[in-house]
């Protein structure tokens, strides 16, 4: 059983173009949660999917983020117009229920660099 | 939203030493984890326990819900150690893991 797997690996953008982040859960998970750490920094969360649903979007930023986690395929970050604050280590993680007594289980992290 | 503090914010550590990392938070909680980012930045996750203790190996971790407090014990460190030790929450009736901002672990040989 595969572990959450995220992908590209790195990823480098020039300021004003677009960045997609992948992320597919663990086999069997419906919940998907990215977290966005910059450097020196723990974890923010910024949102919590649910097939076809957005259920806490509290932590995205307002303008150039979104998230979609389709009925099929992987969750995708996407970031419009990137700029160089925007450069951070992107984690997603999944779980199998909404239950809040749950392990989550974290993917390896797009490491995004905007130039 | 739940404030999730951690202390030391650094420690270094002769390799064959124990030492004890806390985590303090700021509400009711039924979820608490424990993690371990690597010096790859891969995030391990070590222990889920929103109360009691657990043993895993040289590792342990107590949690006094009641009294808010979370504490990873690390005994006869090695140089594999090292990385950022984070805490992470769900406070009840949430759904989103809330992050402490880790404490920075470097186990010299």
């Amino acid at each position: 059983n595969a572990g959450v797997m995220q992908n590209p690996r790195h990823l480098v953008r020039r300021r004003g173009q677009e960045a997609r982040l992948r992320c597919s859960p663990m086999k069997g998970h419906s919940h998907v949660y990215w977290y966005r750490q910059l450097p020196e920094e723990g974890l923010k969360f910024m949102v919590y999917l649910q097939k076809e649903n957005i259920i806490d979007e509290s932590g995205m930023p307002k303008e150039r983020f979104s998230a979609e986690f389709p009925k099929e395929g992987p969750s995708i970050l996407r970031i419009q117009q990137v700029v160089r604050g925007d450069s951070a280590a992107y984690f997603c993680a999944s779980s199998l229920d909404r239950k809040t007594n749950e392990k989550l289980f974290f993917g390896s992290g797009t490491q995004l660099s905007v130039l | 939203g739940i404030q999730v503090e951690q202390s030391p914010p650094d420690l270094i550590l002769q390799e064959g030493a124990n030492s004890t990392l806390r985590c303090n938070f700021s509400d009711s909680v039924n979820n608490l984890q424990w993690f371990h980012q690597n010096p790859w930045g891969q995030l391990i996750n070590l222990f889920y326990i929103p109360s009691g203790t657990k043993q895993n190996g040289r590792l342990s971790a107590t949690t006094v819900a009641t009294e808010r407090y979370s504490l990873l014990y690390i005994s006869s460190s090695q140089t594999t150690d090292s990385g950022v030790y984070f805490c992470a929450v769900i406070k009840a009736a949430g759904n989103k893991l809330t992050f402490g901002g880790g404490t920075r672990v470097l186990v010299k040989p």
